[in-house]
């Protein structure tokens, strides 16, 4: 079974980089045709994509991010991190990592989520 | 990109049945989608998957009383024999090209 871990900061200062690791077990990053994503959640509210990534090395993010968002693979030590610059109070949130099935080599749902990390940006 | 539409709350009673819907928009209403749920102070938990041609998977572990449907550009999960537990968010998921776009979630409450 497929477990997902997040860890990072939880606090970061505002125009700071928003950095977050994801460490997986129970399966290899490497070699699948599985992408692994970022999601996050507002405090009260729902559930935001943020980016995804394959092993192959395509990558996806949300537009309305605004190239502000970098994920990137560790296959040596199975793990994915994300990366988001220019911080302000409004990307305070629980970031969430998630195993996004593949179907067909696109992507599809996510079928394992990690516990989600509370990242709070302040001075 | 795909919009998906959900209801911001529902409420059944303990033992009944309750059907939550997830409405795809204009131009998109043959995709799949699936469904999760977050119980209070917890991450998100898959439940199940809507196929374009109507099949449904699950994955293991997941009880018999959770089911899914569609009709046209609407898709529906059906909860039954509601227990206490079942108490949560619903969130309906859809994708296209790389993209993923979550619905804004159903609050289910258990009388």
């Amino acid at each position: 079974q497929v477990q997902l871990q997040e860890s990072g900061p939880g606090l970061v200062k505002p125009s700071e980089t928003l950095s977050l690791t994801c460490t997986v077990s129970g399966g290899s990053i490497r070699g699948t045709t599985s992408y692994w994503g970022w999601i996050r959640q507002p405090p009260g509210k729902g559930l935001e994509w943020i980016g995804s990534m394959s092993y192959s090395g395509g990558s996806y993010y949300n537009p309305s991010l605004k190239g502000r968002v970098t994920v990137s693979l560790d296959t040596s030590k199975n793990q994915f991190s994300l990366k988001l610059s220019s911080v302000t109070a409004a990307d305070t949130a629980i970031y969430y990592c998630a195993r996004d099935a593949s179907c067909s080599g696109g992507s599809c749902q996510f079928d394992y989520w990690g516990q989600g990390t509370l990242v709070t940006v302040s001075s | 990109q795909p919009v998906l539409t959900q209801s911001p709350s529902a409420s059944a009673s303990l033992g009944a049945s309750v059907k939550l819907t997830c409405t795809l928009s204009s131009g998109h209403s043959t995709y799949a989608i699936a469904w999760h749920q977050q119980q209070p102070k917890r991450g998100p938990r898959y439940l199940l998957k809507l196929n374009r041609d109507g099949s449904l998977n699950k994955p293991d572990g997941i009880p018999d009383r959770f089911s899914g449907s569609s009709s046209g550009a609407e898709r529906y999960l059906t909860i039954s024999s509601l227990q206490s537990e079942d108490e949560a968010d619903y969130y309906c998921q859809t994708w296209a090209s790389g993209i993923q776009v979550f619905g804004a979630g159903t609050k289910l409450t258990v009388l």
